[in-house]
């Protein structure tokens, strides 16, 4: 089956615009994870779904980040007024159960975001 | 911030020899994971082992986890060019929400 899927791959854009960026979870995978990782890093957390609520959102660095997942599947991470700060690669995660951090998650490609 | 921290950050071997990265964390844990990232790619899950197990084999993988000194070392043996990637140890953060992931290391295996 198909797994973790991320568009775009990679996304370039000017400072101050907004970007979305999509994930696309393995069907029936209820807990939807977003992370980001910075060259020479390790990936950190920015926010988890259990369904179609943001059951943590902790990681989130500011305000100008958001995310959803309307119908608990495809989940959408929006960044506004972007910094160079921002340039990272943005993953996302699925698990069967929301228990994610017990047990496997698996991992989309990421999208590598630039901003110039 | 990050909890686990895997040494060494660059480990370069031959063929055919054995690599071993270890990991240290800070608090009391559930589980313990080990990923692989190849240059460019997504994270792939290889291993978890549960506070409650001593060590774990996966194939040509052998997982150890210390609970008193927090650390777990992560064995490949007879290595293989494509062994190359980086490792990553992660362990769940106190909400047991996430994982949160060292910085990792890069292993090199040349023929």
């Amino acid at each position: 089956g198909a797994g973790v899927s991320q568009t775009p791959s990679n996304k370039v854009t000017e400072k101050g615009k907004y970007v979305e960026l999509r994930c696309d979870p393995i069907s029936g995978h209820t807990a939807l994870y977003w992370y980001r990782q910075s060259l020479g890093q390790g990936p950190e957390f920015l926010i988890y779904f259990q369904g179609t609520g943001a059951a943590d959102d902790s990681g989130l660095p500011n305000d100008r980040f958001f995310a959803v997942r309307p119908e608990g599947s495809v989940s959408t991470l929006k960044i506004q007024r972007t910094e160079r700060g921002d340039s990272a690669v943005y993953l996302c995660a699925s698990s069967l159960r929301g228990d994610g951090a017990y047990n496997e998650q698996f991992f989309g490609p990421g999208t590598r975001l630039t901003v110039l | 911030s990050q909890q686990g921290e895997e040494d060494p950050q660059a480990l370069s071997i031959q063929e055919g020899e054995n690599a071993t990265m270890n990991c240290s964390y800070k608090t009391s844990i559930n589980n313990l994971q080990w990923y692989r990232q190849n240059s460019g790619r997504g994270l792939v899950h290889l291993i978890l082992i549960r506070s409650n197990e001593r060590e774990k084999h996966s194939g040509r993988l052998r997982v150890t986890l210390d609970t008193s000194k927090k650390s777990s070392s992560l064995l490949i043996t007879a290595s293989r060019a494509a062994d190359t990637a980086s490792y990553f140890c992660a362990v769940p953060n106190q909400a047991g929400t996430a994982l949160i992931f060292g910085k990792g290391t890069t292993l090199s295996v040349s023929s």
